[in-house]
């Protein structure tokens, strides 16, 4: 497989549930991101992780857990989530986190999430 | 934190015509970005236009920067019907982030 990937593409889980998204790039990048997309508003950065050391928090509820194992993956570990936690979860990478000097990212298709 | 915003949210055309999409963000930056997103899917990058840069061309797409008024436009030429999608600016925010506008939806009726 090439790219970002992202498993799996749909998701659907009560309240009580624990269950964890996947991301995997296959770009030798060295940074990593999650994102959040809720109908009718931007894209919300979540998380970044560079070198496997995470970054960036966005006041991101405790709730939702990420995990960096290595610079090729990604997972975000979902638990006792809320029903407008409901969105289209999308993971990038880029090959490091200078965005300052304008630097591409690179996005899975996405996990389309519903809290019920 | 720096954002920049799409207009017009959305836009309907016929196929063959050209699609301008504008952004306008808030302070100075030195590079900015677009991105296109097919329903349901992930963003793809289109073209990234540096400051020092007026205009830059790839393809159907054109984009242009004028720092001054601190807007960036989005043309696509001859458009198709495969060209409908949400498009993206992108500016950077913090050193380890980007910061997407609500984008533009883009509709090309065959």
């Amino acid at each position: 497989e090439t790219g970002v990937t992202q498993t799996p593409r749909h998701l659907v889980m009560g309240m009580t549930n624990k269950k964890s998204l996947k991301c995997e790039q296959h770009l030798g990048h060295n940074a990593m991101y999650w994102y959040k997309q809720s109908a009718k508003k931007p894209l919300e950065l979540m998380f970044v992780y560079n070198f496997k050391e995470q970054t960036e928090n966005n006041s991101v509820p405790s709730r939702f857990s990420p995990e960096c194992p290595n610079s090729s993956h990604l997972f975000l570990h979902l638990h006792t989530l809320q029903p407008e936690d409901s969105a289209l979860y999308l993971c990038a990478s880029s090959q490091d986190v200078n965005l300052r000097g304008g630097v591409e990212q690179f996005f899975g298709p996405g996990t389309r999430l519903t809290v019920l | 934190s720096q954002q920049g915003e799409e207009d017009p949210q959305a836009l309907s055309i016929q196929e063959g015509e050209n699609a301008t999409m504008n952004c306008s963000y808030k302070t100075s930056i030195n590079n900015l970005q677009w991105y296109r997103q097919n329903s349901g899917r992930g963003l793809v990058h289109l073209i990234l236009i540096r400051s020092n840069e007026r205009e830059k061309h790839s393809g159907r797409l054109r984009v242009t920067l004028d720092t001054s008024k601190k807007s960036s436009s989005l043309l696509i030429t001859a458009s198709r019907a495969a060209d409908t999608a949400s498009y993206f600016c992108a500016t950077p925010g913090s050193a380890r982030q980007l910061t997407f506008g609500s984008g533009t939806q883009l509709t090309v009726l065959p």
